[in-house]
């Protein structure tokens, strides 16, 4: 089993959509979890990122975390084209002595918003 | 501030030659990641550094290597290259160590 599972759709939606984007994963020891956006031919960009569980919110954007499932989300209210692009969901653990050193990525979901 | 940078942007290498990728971070980020990224594995970690040491390493051979230099800028190496070799590789910077922040990336072509 994958450490980080992710649906790699493709996903198309009109724009205006509400978007839900999800991962879920197996390592319990996942403390921060983290939302990237990657255009195509770019390096990703960091959306949100949240700590344990709870919900974040900026903008259009709403992380969710449930660790009691171990599944991770991220919304999109109002979708726009120009949020076309691949979503990758991303985890951390807390290493013994507080440093963090390391991210496990998802595939990745492609997102298509069609005006 | 200036984001992380990365040189060249392109390279185009044949197999069993070697290649170094340059990374410049944010300035004032002493943490340097790299990652692989091809269509079938996704992303992968290589390797991160902070203040010159390699603090962690993923499950890559030891043809890929890395360094960081006292001003936190970084490079690796991968040595006879193969095939599979082609991919982006990312370079990521951080202060916090989960809040990293991704140059554009170098695309090696291994022919």
């Amino acid at each position: 089993q994958k450490e980080v599972e992710q649906d790699p759709g493709p996903l198309s939606v009109p724009e205006g959509a509400i978007v839900s984007l999800n991962c879920t994963y197996s390592n319990s020891a996942f403390q921060y979890f983290m939302w990237y956006r990657q255009y195509s031919r770019k390096g990703p960009e960091l959306l949100m990122y949240t700590y344990s569980s709870g919900n974040k919110e900026d903008g259009r954007f709403t992380a969710q975390v449930d660790k009691s499932s171990k599944y991770i989300s991220l919304f999109i209210r109002d979708s726009q084209p120009s949020d076309s692009a691949t979503y990758l969901c991303a985890m951390s653990a807390i290493r013994r002595g507080g440093s963090n050193y390391k991210l496990t990525f998802g595939k990745g979901t492609l997102l298509t918003v069609n005006p | 501030k200036a984001g992380v940078t990365q040189t060249p942007r392109y390279l185009i290498k044949t197999r069993g030659q070697q290649v170094t990728l340059s990374c410049s971070p944010i300035s004032g980020h002493r943490s340097v990641s790299w990652y692989q990224q091809t269509p079938g594995q996704g992303l992968q970690f290589l390797f991160e550094y902070f203040s010159e040491t390699q603090r962690n390493k993923g499950n890559f051979p030891g043809r890929f290597s890395g360094r960081q230099f006292s001003n936190s800028r970084s490079e690796m190496n991968v040595s006879t290259l193969e095939l599979g070799d082609s991919a982006l590789y990312l370079c990521a910077s951080s202060t916090t160590g989960y809040e990293q922040y991704f140059g554009p990336g170098t695309r090696l072509t291994v022919t």
